[in-house]
């Protein structure tokens, strides 16, 4: 069966500090990955996808970057941190194949102090 | 302009009774998927329901039903027989078929649902 992991669960980081989260899959192959941010109380908002190897789209302008390096890895990175990158991240994975369903990781709490 | 409109920010709903949450949805494309999701207070996002908008008939899951109605735009999650652990906080979703191969999924502001004793 299919999971996908996500780490850290909770980073505080203080602002002007780089990041990098961390998303990997497990059974499955070319998945299509995807990076969401929660904002406290809202909905959310995708960042960015991603449909193979080195292949990123980037939905918002934004102080964040992603990359692909392997097939079922996907890294959220910054390389200044923000106050308003405060939130929580979201790794989500579709099988890329038209079925429908979205899986999402257990998610990243980021505080930026 | 919003793509989903989730109107409730909060509901109560007894043990043991049936609640609906609202979603009203806004797209040109034919073709779309409708997606509902709990999420509990830990933070994950728990996949409940798909609908099709070509789907003749409403989906089922379990005690998750979804009240498509293609012409008015909504796509309300029924809950049936409401259970403490249902306490969370629920998202409606929608995906276009312009979006190819892609799920980037278009989500509302939710709604958050407890359930009393």
């Amino acid at each position: 069966s299919q999971t996908i992991h996500q780490w850290p669960a909770t980073l505080v980081q203080p602002v002007g500090s780089p990041l990098s989260l961390e998303c990997t899959v497990e059974g499955t192959s070319n998945p299509n990955l995807y990076w969401y941010r929660q904002a406290a109380g809202r909905g959310l908002q995708l960042l960015f996808y991603s449909v193979g190897i080195g292949q990123i789209s980037s939905e918002v302008p934004q102080n964040l970057s992603a990359s692909r390096p392997q097939d079922r890895q996907f890294i959220l990175s910054s390389k200044k941190l923000l106050l308003s990158d405060s939130g929580f991240y979201l790794c989500a994975w579709s099988s890329g194949t038209g079925d429908e369903k979205l899986f999402f990781g257990s998610g990243t709490q980021l505080s930026v102090l | 302009a919003q793509k989903i409109t989730q109107t409730q920010p909060g509901m109560f709903v007894q043990e043991k009774e049936a609640v609906t949450l609202d979603c009203t949805y806004d797209t040109s494309d034919p073709s779309y998927g409708l997606f509902w999701y709990k999420q509990p207070s830990s933070g994950e996002m728990i996949f409940l329901i798909y609908q099709g908008s070509y789907d003749q008939q409403n989906a089922t899951e379990g005690r998750y039903s979804l009240n498509f109605q293609k012409a008015r735009k909504s796509a309300n999650l029924v809950i049936s027989a409401s259970q403490l652990g249902d306490s969370a906080m629920y998202f409606c979703a929608m995906r276009e078929a312009s979006q190819g191969a892609t799920n980037k999924l278009i989500f509302g502001t939710g709604t958050l649902l407890a359930v009393q004793p």
